[in-house]
């Protein structure tokens, strides 16, 4: 069965950067784009952005621009996404999910997701 | 960016009845209109894509109409197992996004 498996929580002070793992396993990793979402403490969510495993194409919603990383491993069928210049803002769950392309659409809905890393901020 | 509005809320619905959810987008995103059910401490699950095509081991209760900018997500006799939060997406433009979440809670 698809699996998403992310690593685990992560306590950052103000300014530092996260890396947050999510390890694929069930399919063919490189088939399916990753997106990662997040949701901060009784909020919605919110897209980050997407990786083509295959590819490594990625592309990032424009409030992350220029924080965000999104990378891969293919020998290990693992996405990982960093997050740099760390606010207090940004505590929040990180949730990878695997990107489903619409049947007349070119986005995603998502179909399968990790269990969330939390995040938090604090000095 | 495509702002999708939900209501109400939180919405308050006996087991067994009938529970009617909205969504709304700022501009048409045709059908390309995802549903997810969230329970406390989990991650969400994909309910419903295309508007209106129940993913893979969702139950008949659960059913998806709309098109254009107006969504409907029923289900139609509540079981406990079915109070959560449930949120919209669209993915018609980019960048995707999400409703703020209706809460479903039992009366």
């Amino acid at each position: 069965q698809v699996q998403l498996v992310q690593s685990g929580a992560e306590v950052k002070k103000p300014g530092a950067s996260v890396k947050v793992s999510c390890k694929a396993s069930g399919y063919t990793f490189t088939s399916y784009d990753i997106n990662w979402v997040r949701q901060a403490t009784g909020q919605g969510l919110e897209w980050m952005g997407w990786m083509n495993p295959n590819s490594g194409n990625t592309g990032y919603a424009q409030k992350f621009q220029g924080r965000v990383t999104m990378t891969r491993n293919t020998s290990i069928s693992t996405a990982y996404m960093e997050l740099s210049s760390l606010r207090s803002e940004d505590t929040a769950v990180y949730y990878c999910a695997r990107g489903k392309l619409g049947d007349s659409s070119s986005w995603y809905y998502f179909d399968y997701w990790g269990q969330g890393t939390l995040v938090t901020v604090s000095s | 960016e495509i702002v999708m509005t939900q209501s109400p809320a939180t919405l308050s619905v006996s087991p067994g009845e009938r529970a009617t959810l909205s969504c709304r987008a700022s501009q048409s995103v045709s059908s390309n209109l995802a549903w997810y059910q969230q329970k406390p401490g989990q991650a969400p699950r994909l309910l419903i894509y295309g508007a209106s095509t129940r993913a893979t081991g969702i139950p008949a209760r659960f059913s998806g109409s709309g098109s254009g900018t107006e969504f409907t997500l029923t289900i139609s006799s509540l079981q406990s197992e079915d109070f959560a939060v449930y949120y919209c997406q669209q993915y018609n433009n980019w960048p995707q996004t999400f409703g703020q979440g209706t809460k479903l809670e039992i009366k």
